[in-house]
């Protein structure tokens, strides 16, 4: 069974770090093109990057409101799929999803607040 | 990196068909065969219904299907249901990113 299970969310304030998690199991992370998702409030789904699949490079391409502050990695041992965000701002308040070909995840809420 | 372009809402009665479109360009609907549906009922996570234009991943019914034809995509549901009313994203690769639309609400009358 396919299962994406985010997790790292919480509040932090702006201008500091954080960093999300993504543990899958039913499939390998690295033979999956990867996407982070993300949700504002009441709003509706925007990208926000993702990692293409080792054979294709295992690259990163990232949304243009970005603007290098967030990185993706991943680690194959333990098939879990990364998302370092710095110098976060209020405008990044959101669920932030993984996602890949086979699903989502549940989700992890990000509040970005003094 | 624009949004797709989806109706803000449809509707239908229950055991009738729906269709919502998904309008992109060439840069990105037009240009690949990577477009993707999904499903989100109101405070749950979205669900994937169709990827590459026409598949569906196990345990999605028939009833949810995909096509596209140039630049714009559609998600046809047959026999709709109650529990089929829900918001409805189409997503679609655009080269060096990706893009969502706006996405639809169904209401199932």
């Amino acid at each position: 069974e396919v299962q994406l299970v985010e997790s790292g969310g919480g509040l932090v304030k702006p201008g500091r770090s954080l960093r999300l998690s993504c543990v899958v199991s039913g499939f390998t992370v690295s033979s999956a093109w990867m996407h982070w998702v993300r949700q504002a409030p009441g709003k509706g789904l925007e990208w926000v990057g993702r990692m293409k699949r080792k054979s294709n490079g295992g690259t990163t391409d990232f949304a243009t409101f970005v603007k290098g502050r967030f990185t993706i990695s991943r680690d194959d041992s333990q098939n879990t799929l990364y998302l370092q965000m710095n110098s976060l701002t209020p405008e990044d308040t959101a669920v932030y999803y993984c996602v890949a070909d086979y699903g989502w995840g549940q989700g992890t809420l990000v509040t970005v607040s003094s | 990196q624009s949004a797709l372009t989806q109706p803000r809402s449809v509707s239908g009665s229950p055991g009738q068909s729906v269709i919502i479109s998904c309008t992109g360009t060439s840069s990105d609907v037009g240009g690949y065969n990577y477009v993707s549906w999904h499903q989100q009922h109101p405070g749950k996570a979205p669900k994937l219904l169709i990827f590459d234009v026409n598949k569906r991943p196990s345990g999605i019914p028939d009833r949810f299907s995909g096509s596209k034809s140039g630049s714009t995509a559609s998600l046809t549901i047959s026999g709709l249901r109650t529990d089929d009313e829900a918001d409805y994203y189409c997503s679609s690769h655009a080269g060096s990113y990706a893009v969502f639309g706006g996405g639809t609400t169904l209401t199932v009358l």
